[in-house]
């Protein structure tokens, strides 16, 4: 089967840069995916990560490493509006049907 | 409107009740998906879809059923609601590749009293 861990609460305060840690079980891999979800709000997607690296799309970077099984989401420069819950997602198998994380609550302070 | 929409947004049912939860995406995407999510443990899957007439099991399928007669449609039905399947439900579509982006629906709330 597969697993994907991840912290459930994260702090941090406006302007810092944090970092959301995501590791995972499965064979098969093909890539890892984050999603940004606010209160009452559904899922949107921020990026997906196939091979290894950083990737970087403006305040938000996401990096991989396949030999690891692990992955994160990079946020710098936080605002407020970044509190949300964030989910990495892991696609593998044959099938490409991701499978979620339980997400971690991302809470910025002023 | 374009996108992906789900209704009804909020439900309260009874047990023993068969609901019906409805999905359309007007993108023409081959995949579509149906997610609980309940707090602490994330958005869990419970049935998809590749095509029209294609549809397969998640994570947790118990006592529910999909179809997909067509591309844009696909709805969920309780068959006999329980309270344990009062949850937050998202529908997604996703077009073919795994690295292409799962699109959410905006969720319909469900209460089963």
């Amino acid at each position: 089967g597969q697993s994907l861990e991840q912290p459930s609460e994260v702090t941090a305060v406006e302007g810092a840069i944090v970092q959301i840690n995501c590791t995972y079980q499965t064979s098969g891999f093909y890539g890892l995916s984050w999603y940004q979800q606010h209160d009452g709000g559904a899922p949107t997607f921020l990026s997906y990560n196939a091979l290894d690296g950083l990737e970087e799309t403006g305040r938000f970077s996401s990096f991989l490493s396949r030999s690891d099984s692990y992955g994160y989401l990079l946020l710098q420069e936080l605002q407020m509006k970044d509190s949300a819950s964030y989910f990495c997602a892991v696609t593998s198998g044959g099938s490409y049907i991701p499978t979620f994380g339980r997400g971690t609550s991302l809470i910025v302070h002023p | 409107d374009a996108g992906i929409t789900q209704s009804p947004r909020y439900k309260i049912t009874e047990t023993g009740r068969q609901v019906t939860l409805m999905c359309h995406q007007t993108w023409s995407h081959s995949y579509m998906f149906w997610y609980r999510q309940d707090l602490g443990h994330g958005l869990r899957l419970i049935y998809y879809s590749a095509a029209a007439d294609i549809t397969d099991k998640g994570e947790v399928p118990d006592g529910y059923v999909v179809s997909r007669s067509k591309t844009e449609n696909f709805p969920l039905t309780l068959e006999s609601a329980t309270r344990s399947q009062t949850s937050v439900y998202f529908c997604a579509s996703r077009s073919g590749g795994a690295y292409n982006e799962q699109f959410f629906g905006p969720g319909t709330r469900l209460t089963v009293l």
